[in-house]
């Protein structure tokens, strides 16, 4: 079946530092990957997705690329803000899933000034 | 457009007692999905439904649950003789057939917190 990987967290950093969040899947056939993200006190929201190999999504200064090869889709932004301390969840809609997502364990953010 | 929403937002019930939550997805949505979170978890798959049809449910819908969605609108979730396991969070999400391959983003409702006593 299919699965989600996330490093583990939580992520202390400090503002302007460089993020990276790993994701690898476990999906047969072309998954579409998504990264979806829960700010305190709020509900889950699109970051950002892709649907098709080395495609790259990105949003409010976040990447993340497809890579069909590595089975991989690792979040990155090259400035964090506090306002970015969140949850990041990686998932997968993949297969004869009807577009069911396959959520990772997320990974907690936290910025400091 | 308002978004996905759900209600109650917050239930507190005793073991052994049911439930039922609603879910109003986005309004030209044909998909819509249930999923039920714990702390410190993703969110994990619960059932779907494709206008008013159940196309799939995990393995995790024991028979004290049961889902609707009369006329491929709003859907319920019902959960029967409620025990401490089931406290969690319960999302809705609903979206669209993607017309260009892959599959469209979902967009989650604010959930229902439920706490069995």
């Amino acid at each position: 079946g299919n699965s989600v990987t996330q490093m583990e967290g939580p992520v202390t950093l400090s503002e302007e530092a460089f993020l990276t969040i790993n994701c690898t899947y476990t999906a047969t056939g072309y998954p579409s990957l998504f990264w979806y993200v829960q700010y305190p006190g709020e509900g889950l929201q699109l970051l950002l997705k892709a649907t098709k190999a080395d495609d790259k999504g990105s949003n409010k200064g976040f990447e993340a690329t497809y890579r069909k090869e590595t089975t991989s889709f690792h979040l990155e932004k090259g400035s964090v803000q506090v306002s970015d301390s969140a949850v990041y969840f990686c998932a997968l809609a993949g297969g004869t899933s009807y577009g069911k997502l396959t959520f990772g364990q997320g990974t907690i953010l936290t910025v400091h000034p | 457009d308002t978004g996905v929403s759900q209600d109650p937002r917050h239930k507190i019930t005793k073991r052994g007692q049911n439930v039922t939550f609603r879910c109003d997805p986005i309004s030209e949505h044909n998909r819509l999905y249930w999923y039920r979170q714990t702390l410190g978890q993703g969110p994990e798959f619960l059932t779907y439904f494709q206008n008013e049809a159940q196309l799939e449910k995990s393995r995790l819908l024991s028979d004290r649950f049961s889902a609707e969605r009369p006329k491929g609108s709003f859907s319920t979730l019902e959960i029967q003789r409620t025990e401490q396991g089931d406290s969690a969070m319960y999302l809705c999400a609903s979206s669209s057939i993607s017309r260009t391959g892959g599959y469209n983003e979902q967009f989650f409702g604010p959930g229902t917190r439920l706490t069995v006593l």
